[in-house]
């Protein structure tokens, strides 16, 4: 059994100040571990993913998840937040290698203040 | 990368009609995809499991003579709503496994609203 927890429902930042989202998993297997984000009327869009190779992973448009087994948690950060980055962030969590069906978070919806 | 499409991007039908959704792999094969759906301000939730020439695999919950799904190739799945109600109205998404470690590919979505 495997199951996502995004401790926050929204999170609220202002343009140039750090971003933190986090999430927590359960999984009964070794787990791949990704985060997608849905741009309003938008499909899903790859972030990041972890499958047991390096725990810092690196994404794309400066975002980045530490992958920490002992605490079960994959938060996603940045550095400095943009008004692009407004958008829904979902934390998804997968047996193995990710081919299996995965089970998403609820979401965290970033909001980026001027 | 790898590319998942979806036919149509948005319908809207009448109550009690049915709506076929494609979900295509456009640059690979895909013996397996998964059809989730999203309502409003919620979270994805997975509907089914398509294996490519055998029977669908329903998560609980889930109604299989109400959303049939037929996996017929190894680059198409789709998905038909039958007797569509109101409350069937949602965000319809698709996805296919990459290759190992790569994740899954996601298609576009379908937006269903009934009438």
């Amino acid at each position: 059994a495997q199951s996502v927890t995004q401790l926050d429902s929204h999170v609220s930042v202002s343009e140039g100040t750090p971003v933190l989202l986090r999430c927590n998993y359960s999984s009964s297997y070794s787990p791949s571990l990704f985060w997608y984000v849905q741009h309003p009327n938008k499909g899903l869009q790859l972030l990041l993913k972890y499958t047991s190779a390096a725990t810092l992973v690196k994404g794309i448009n400066g975002f980045e998840a530490e992958f920490k087994k002992s605490e079960t948690s994959f938060h996603l950060t940045k550095p400095s937040a943009h008004m692009s980055d407004a958008a829904e962030y979902f934390c998804v969590v997968s047996p193995g290698t990710g081919r299996r069906a995965l089970t998403f978070g609820s979401g965290t919806r970033l909001q980026v203040q001027p | 990368g790898a590319v998942v499409s979806q036919h149509p991007s948005w319908v809207i039908c009448k109550s009690g009609t049915s709506v076929k959704i494609e979900c295509r792999s456009l640059d690979f094969q895909a013996t397996t995809m998964f059809w989730y759906r999203q309502f409003p301000k919620q979270s994805l939730m997975l509907m089914a499991t398509s294996n490519e020439g055998s029977k669908a695999t329903y998560e609980q919950g889930v109604e299989k003579d109400k959303f049939l799904i037929n996996h017929a190739s190894l680059t198409l799945s789709t998905l038909t709503v039958t007797s569509a109600h109101p409350e069937d109205s949602s965000f319809y998404i698709c996805s296919a496994p990459g290759l190992a470690g790569d994740g899954q590919f996601f298609g576009p979505g379908t937006r269903l609203t009934v009438l």
